[in-house]
C-alpha cells in the first residue's frame, strides 16, 4: 500500500546550526501534512501543519516546504537548540476530498539529536 | 488546561485478561482515535470516532474495542485475544467534518505482559 516514509532515520546537528527534515510520500492524493515532534515518553506535540494548496508556511522557527511534484515534505528547524532533540514525524492525510475524517498515515520517525 | 487525559501511564496485563485503557478529553473535540506505537516505529490507527455512539475499525483492530457513549470520552479495551499487546498507546482528538484538522495527543499509556 501506499505510505509515508522518511529519507534518514538519524541527524545530527551543533546547537545554532539549522536542522532539516525530510519526508518522502507516495499518495498523490494526499492533501494534507503535519509535522510532530515527539520526546521519549511523551505523546506526539503537533509543529506545523499544510494543506496541498500550500508550497511552504512558516511557523516559530519552523518552515514546511511542500514539493507535490516530487511528493517530498521537508520541515526546517532554524537555530536548532537542544531542546528540539526529538523524535520527528510526518503524517499524511490519505482520504483526499473531505471524506477521510482526520485519518492519518505517519512515517517511521527521524531522531534529532542536537549537540551543545 | 484544556487537553487530552490518558490513564493509567502504565499498565500491566496477564495472560487472559482483558485491560481498558482510558482517555478523556475536554478541547470539545469531535473525532478521537487510539494508535498503537511499537518502539522505532511510526504510528498505527487502531480505531477511531467521528461522533458519539460511532466508531470505525483502524488498520490494527483486531484483538482491541473501544465504545464512544460520550463525547468527552474514547476508552479502549485490549482483550485476550491480541497476542501482542505490548506497546505503547496513545489517544488523539481533533475536530470533525470536512475541513483536514490537526490531530491533538495525550502522553500515552504503556501497556507490558507480566
Amino acid at each position: 500500500g501506499e505510505s509515508v516514509g522518511l529519507h534518514l532515520p538519524t541527524l545530527s546537528v551543533q546547537e545554532g546550526d539549522n536542522s532539516i527534515i525530510n519526508c518522502a510520500y507516495s499518495n498523490s492524493a494526499s492533501d494534507y501534512f503535519i509535522w510532530y515532534k515527539q520526546e521519549s515518553g511523551k505523546g506526539p506535540q503537533f509543529i506545523i501543519d499544510i494543506r496541498s494548496n500550500m508550497d511552504k508556511r512558516q511557523g516559530q522557527r519552523v518552515t514546511v516546504l511542500l514539493n507535490k511534484t516530487v511528493k517530498h515534505l521537508s520541515l526546517q528547524i532554524a537555530a536548532t537548540q537542544p531542546g528540539d532533540s526529538a523524535v520527528y514525524f510526518c503524517a499524511e492525510n490519505v482520504g483526499a476530498g473531505g471524506t477521510s475524517y482526520g485519518k492519518l498515515t505517519f512515517g517511521q520517525g527521524t531522531i534529532l539529536t542536537v549537540h551543545p | 488546561d484544556g487537553g487530552i487525559t490518558q490513564s493509567p501511564k502504565y499498565l500491566f496485563r496477564k495472560e487472559g485478561q482483558n485491560v481498558t485503557l482510558s482517555c478523556e478529553q475536554n478541547l470539545n473535540h469531535d473525532a478521537m482515535y487510539w494508535y498503537r506505537q511499537d518502539p522505532g516505529q511510526g504510528l498505527r490507527l487502531i480505531y477511531y470516532s467521528q461522533i458519539v455512539n460511532d466508531f470505525q475499525k483502524g488498520d490494527i483492530a483486531e484483538g482491541y474495542s473501544v465504545s464512544r457513549e460520550k463525547k468527552e470520552s474514547f476508552p479502549l479495551t485490549v482483550t485476550s485475544a491480541q497476542k501482542n499487546p505490548t506497546a505503547f498507546y496513545l489517544c488523539a482528538s481533533s475536530y470533525g467534518g470536512l475541513n483536514n484538522q490537526p490531530q491533538h495527543f495525550g502522553d500515552g499509556t504503556r501497556l507490558s505482559i507480566l
